[in-house]
């Protein structure tokens, strides 16, 4: 069974940094690009991230681009996102997620974000 | 506000058919046969029910159908039961420099 288990999330100061992880199992994690995709309260989804299967390609959306970094660790089948200089627009529920082709077919339960002083 | 545009709510009664759209550009769902839709109940993860404009994932019912027209495309719930009441997204890949877009969300209530 796949599951995607997020953790990291918390309440961070603007201008603060916060490091989420997302822990995989149940499939060969290295076979799969990864995401990340948030969603603001009470808003839609937004697409943040994503990894090749090999790290070699990493994409973003313009608004985190250069603030935030996905990466992977292969030993221990997690996919991580460091957030740095973080904005109270960043305040979301971020959802980690497998990517299928040109989908997301399974994703996590997310962990909470809150950009506040 | 979201690249893509969905209604903010739709509702049916139990066992009659809806129809969800979802507007883009030809830089993302007229470009590309790369749609998804998602259901996402309050306070759960997003679940896949259509990919690639018309297909559904292993599990997920048939009631549940997708279809594209121009830069629309529509998901289509039939026989509406209790348990569909959720929220649905849209997705598509865009051609623009975030890959990746989404509908603002539609929210269905059954009757």
């Amino acid at each position: 069974e796949v599951q995607l288990v997020e953790s990291g999330g918390g309440l961070v100061q603007p201008g603060g940094s916060l490091r989420l992880s997302c822990a995989a199992s149940g499939f060969t994690f290295s076979s799969y690009w990864m995401s990340w995709v948030r969603q603001a309260p009470g808003k839609g989804l937004e697409w943040v991230a994503n990894i090749k299967q090999d790290g070699s390609e990493k994409y973003y959306v313009d608004s985190v681009r250069g603030r935030f970094t996905i990466s992977r660790d292969y030993a221990k089948n997690s996919l991580s996102l460091q957030m740095n200089s973080l904005r109270a627009e960043d305040t979301a529920v971020y959802y980690c997620a497998r990517d299928h082709g040109f989908t997301r077919d399974y994703w996590g339960q997310g962990t909470l974000v809150t950009v506040s002083s | 506000q979201s690249a893509l545009t969905q209604p903010a709510s739709v509702s049916g009664s139990p066992g009659q058919s809806i129809t969800i759209s979802c507007t883009g550009t030809s830089s993302d769902v007229g470009g590309y046969n790369y749609v998804s839709w998602y259901q996402q109940h309050p306070g759960k993860a997003p679940k896949l029910m259509i990919y690639d404009v018309s297909n559904r994932p292993s599990g997920v019912s048939n009631r549940f159908s997708g279809s594209k027209s121009g830069n629309t495309a529509s998901l289509t719930i039939s026989g509406l039961q209790a348990e569909d009441e959720a929220d649905y997204f849209c997705s598509s890949y865009s051609s623009r420099s975030t890959h990746w877009v989404f509908g603002g969300g539609t929210k269905l209530t059954v009757l």
